[in-house]
């Protein structure tokens, strides 16, 4: 298995400009997320997705997006990019059993972005 | 989600155990205590969970007080490689698993 599978690794965009971040998993996890992490900061949740056509926002979804149509990717949209979105962006994915004790959640490498 | 709160570094001599605190005095009887870790800006990474119990893996122990107010996340014999942020993170096993991130303990294993 690949895990959680995340391109591109780095980008440069520009104010204004769009871009989609992927996101894929070979887990059959129904659950998925985008986190984003500021310099020497926590992860803070911007969406989430429990399952292929269902997605929420988290803490920080100003200026994103986000849709799930199928259970392996969830790619996070960003369109009008903004020096304040300058961050790594990672995705992860769980799969939650009430029957099992666990609902680990498995993370991505990250993608780094920068806006200038 | 309840707030958790963790000392902002510590240190350990390597082939020592590390004892990472987190103070949870809010925590609800059905949440449960996560730890994970994140090594030099890749992804987290989890290590260890438990609601009442004591939990012991390949990685770590967890002990978690008799009231639930705190926890310790033990690494036995921390290496070099143990030099990470570790993030305790206390929720319900909702049906969506997200989780708070505070700020985490930046663990600096010296030789």
């Amino acid at each position: 298995n690949a895990g959680v599978t995340q391109t591109p690794k780095f980008r440069i965009l520009k104010i204004g400009q769009s871009m989609t971040l992927q996101c894929a998993q070979d887990m059959n996890h129904n659950y998925m997320y985008w986190y984003r992490q500021d310099p020497g900061m926590g992860l803070k949740l911007i969406y989430y997705s429990v399952g292929a056509g269902i997605t929420d926002k988290g803490e920080v979804p100003n200026g994103y997006n986000v849709s799930r149509s199928t259970t392996e990717d969830f790619p996070l949209r960003l369109e009008l990019a903004a020096p304040s979105q300058t961050s790594v962006y990672f995705c992860a994915s769980s799969s939650f059993d009430p029957g099992q004790d666990t609902d680990t959640q498995y993370f991505g490498p990250g993608t780094r972005l920068t806006v200038l | 989600d309840a707030k958790t709160t963790q000392p902002t570094s510590m240190d350990c001599a390597e082939g020592r155990a590390a004892n990472l605190p987190c103070n949870h005095s809010t925590i609800s009887g059905n949440e449960y205590v996560y730890w994970y870790r994140q090594i030099h800006s890749q992804g987290p990474q989890y290590i260890i969970h438990g609601l009442k119990n004591n939990e012991t893996n390949e990685m770590a122990s967890l002990i978690i007080t008799e009231d639930r107010k705190s926890s310790t996340l033990i690494l036995p014999h921390a290496t070099l490689r143990d030099t990470a942020v570790y993030y305790c993170i206390v929720r319900v096993r909702t049906n969506a698993g997200k989780s708070t991130f505070g700020d985490g303990t930046t663990l600096t294993v010296k030789p």
